[in-house]
This record gives structure tokens, sequence and C-alpha cells, in this order.
């Protein structure tokens, strides 16, 4: 499979707990995208990267996200002290170029109890 | 700010018959305008993409019109199948690739 992949499908916990996720983009993509999608609603814009280097951040991603991508490969975002709201599917897309268009990932949903 | 905007919200055709989804947007920095199906459980997939300096684009039964000096573009499903149900979500992106999406369509294809 050489699509984007995206670990774990699922997640539920506890209020309070920090919690990661993780995404392999297509190989050969250097710019890889987070986003945030509540039920109903179109995915909301995090951060994204190029390469390994966070060019943008929403101002939706507050003090308890954060997000890396080391080496240019893999990426991780983690919540820190997860809350009620934090519930919601985070996807994870890359693409090749500039504006090019996106493949994203089945999305790893969170749940936060 | 940034907004795009989408409708119908759902939108239900008989097998045959052809959908169209409108969106405007408001960002005149936005040169890229994606669309996507999304089915559940999935993430959104790609099914056709128009750039700012075209003003049609045509995939088989799939077609996305643009009107830059409005600010407003439109997918169009012709011949409607029932596997062509799902959501879809309309984009504005600027040369970054930063999306910003619409709020979706469900349509619904009844045989």
């Amino acid at each position: 499979d050489t699509g984007v992949s995206q670990n774990p499908r699922h997640k539920i916990t506890k209020r309070g707990q920090n919690v990661t996720f993780r995404c392999d983009p297509i190989s050969e993509h250097n710019r890889l995208y987070w986003y945030r999608q509540t039920l109903g609603q179109g995915p909301e814009f995090l951060t994204y990267f190029q390469n390994e280097a966070q060019l943008e951040k929403s101002r939706l991603l507050s003090d308890r996200f954060s997000a890396e991508r080391p080496k240019g490969s893999f990426s991780t975002l983690e919540i820190q002290r997860t809350e009620q709201g934090d519930s919601a599917m985070y996807l994870c897309a890359s693409s090749p170029d500039r504006g090019g268009g996106y493949t994203f990932g089945s999305g790893t949903r969170l749940t936060v109890v | 700010g940034e907004n795009v905007e989408q409708h119908p919200s759902t939108l239900s055709v008989q097998e045959g018959d052809s959908a169209v989804i409108k969106c405007t947007y408001s960002d005149s920095a936005s040169n890229y305008f994606p669309w996507y199906k999304q089915e559940l459980g999935k993430g959104p997939q790609l099914i056709i993409d128009i750039r700012s300096n075209v003003g049609e684009k045509k995939d088989q039964r799939i077609a996305v019109t643009l009107n830059k000096t409005a600010k407003h573009f439109s997918l169009h499903i012709t011949e409607t199948q029932p596997e062509d149900s799902a959501v879809y979500f309309c984009a504005a992106g600027d040369s970054w690739g930063k999306l910003q999406f619409g709020a979706g369509t469900q349509v619904v294809v009844t045989p």
C-alpha cells in the first residue's frame, strides 16, 4: 500500500491524558498536512510541513498540540491534557508540490471520555 | 477571513439524474479548487480539481466549473449511480497548498 498511513485508527482516552498519532506520508511527497474534522463538518487546517520544517500553524492548534516531522519522513501529532472538545477525526495528508492534490489518510478518530 | 460556503447540505437524486453542488469562496488569493468525496469511515478522496487559469474541466461523468470573478465554483455529476452516494467537499487553496473546506454535501442516489 503506497497511500498515506495513519495510526492508530481509533483512540479512546480519558480527559487529561496525552495522546500521540502517527502519519506516514507517500514516500516521495515533501509536504505533509494535519487537519481536524468534526462530525458534519469539513476538515479544518491545523498545520503543515515542507520536509522537516513546520511552515504554518493554525490558531486552532493550541499550546497543548504539537506536531513534528523529524527527518522529513513520518509525522507525529501529540495532544497533551486532552479535553472533550478534542474529540474529532484527525486527518493527515501529503502532496508532492505546491497546491497539488492532497492524498489523505483514513484518519485517527479520537474520543475523549 | 477565509471562508468557503457550500450548498446544498443534502442532495437526493434519482439514479441517472444529474447532481450539482455549488461553492463560493472569499479569499481572492485562492488559485486551486479541488473536490473531495468522503465515504463513511474513510478519509476524503480527491475526485477532480481545477486551477484559476481554467474555467472548466471534465473527467468522464464529473465536471467542475469556475467563475473567478464571482468567486464561485461548481461540481456537476451526470448519470448518477448509487456508488456516487457519499459526502462531497469543495475546497479553495492558496499557492502554499493550505486548503479551506466547505461544510460538505451529503449526496444520496436512490435506485
